[in-house]
């Protein structure tokens, strides 16, 4: 079982909507990040917080806010999506800060499924 | 330019066979290797990781890496049919990002 808690599992939301996805982990994981996947498509980098600083913004539109309000939680500020924003939210950790070094082993939780209308 | 490349697939192998899936990466200076099984409808789960050379075995999987010839592989031996889905190789780029292959799907026929 992943020690990497999303919720909501499933999400609908209109296009003026404001939601948010939480995510949540105590493994001690200094790093966390939010993936966004397409069907048959792999898992594309969003953010990287590293020690609860935004380290990495890999130019996600605004409509997508990130935010970490301590180690053990992520959650992703949605408003104003479009439908092609509907996939699947993967929240993940690793231990270290994010780092191509040995040791950095990235644990995905179960995903938010998101579908705007 | 893509830094790490899987073939999609699908492979397909009997009940019990061995079940090789092969990756190719760009980036020379690249330390660590993953592979993550995801089913359908669910998320990415860790298989194995590797950051040697040579063979790394638990259980039934087996990775392999060869740094000279920059491939990593999985070997699934006694492949059951519970093990269909699709596999992602994954690799620390230069840039400190984890890249990931578009994925081989894998089924195995019961």
């Amino acid at each position: 079982d992943t020690e990497v808690t999303q919720t909501p599992k499933h999400l609908v939301m209109g296009m003026t909507n404001k939601k948010s996805l939480k995510c949540e982990q105590h493994m001690g994981h200094r790093a966390m990040y939010w993936y966004k996947q397409k069907a048959k498509k792999p898992p594309e980098l969003m953010f990287v917080y590293s020690y609860e600083k935004l380290s990495i913004n890999e130019s996600v539109p605004s409509r997508f806010s990130p935010e970490c309000p301590n180690s053990s939680l992520l959650n992703l500020h949605l408003h104003a999506l479009q439908p092609e924003d509907s996939a699947l939210y993967l929240c993940a950790s690793s231990q270290g800060s994010h780092s191509k070094d040995y040791g950095n082993t990235i644990y995905f939780g179960e995903g938010s499924w998101l579908t705007v209308v | 330019q893509k830094e790490v490349e899987q073939n999609s697939g699908p492979l397909s192998v009997p009940e019990g066979a061995i079940a090789s899936l092969n990756c190719t990466y760009s980036d020379r200076g690249s330390q660590s290797f993953f592979w993550y099984r995801q089913y359908s409808g669910k998320s990415p789960e860790l298989i194995m990781f590797i950051y040697s050379n040579g063979d790394k075995e638990d259980g039934r999987f087996t990775a392999q890496l060869n740094k000279a010839s920059q491939y990593v592989s999985l070997l699934i031996r006694d492949s059951q049919p519970s093990d269909s889905a699709t596999y992602l190789c994954a690799v620390y780029g230069s840039q400190g990002n984890l890249i990931f292959g578009k994925g081989t799907k894998l089924s195995v026929k019961p």
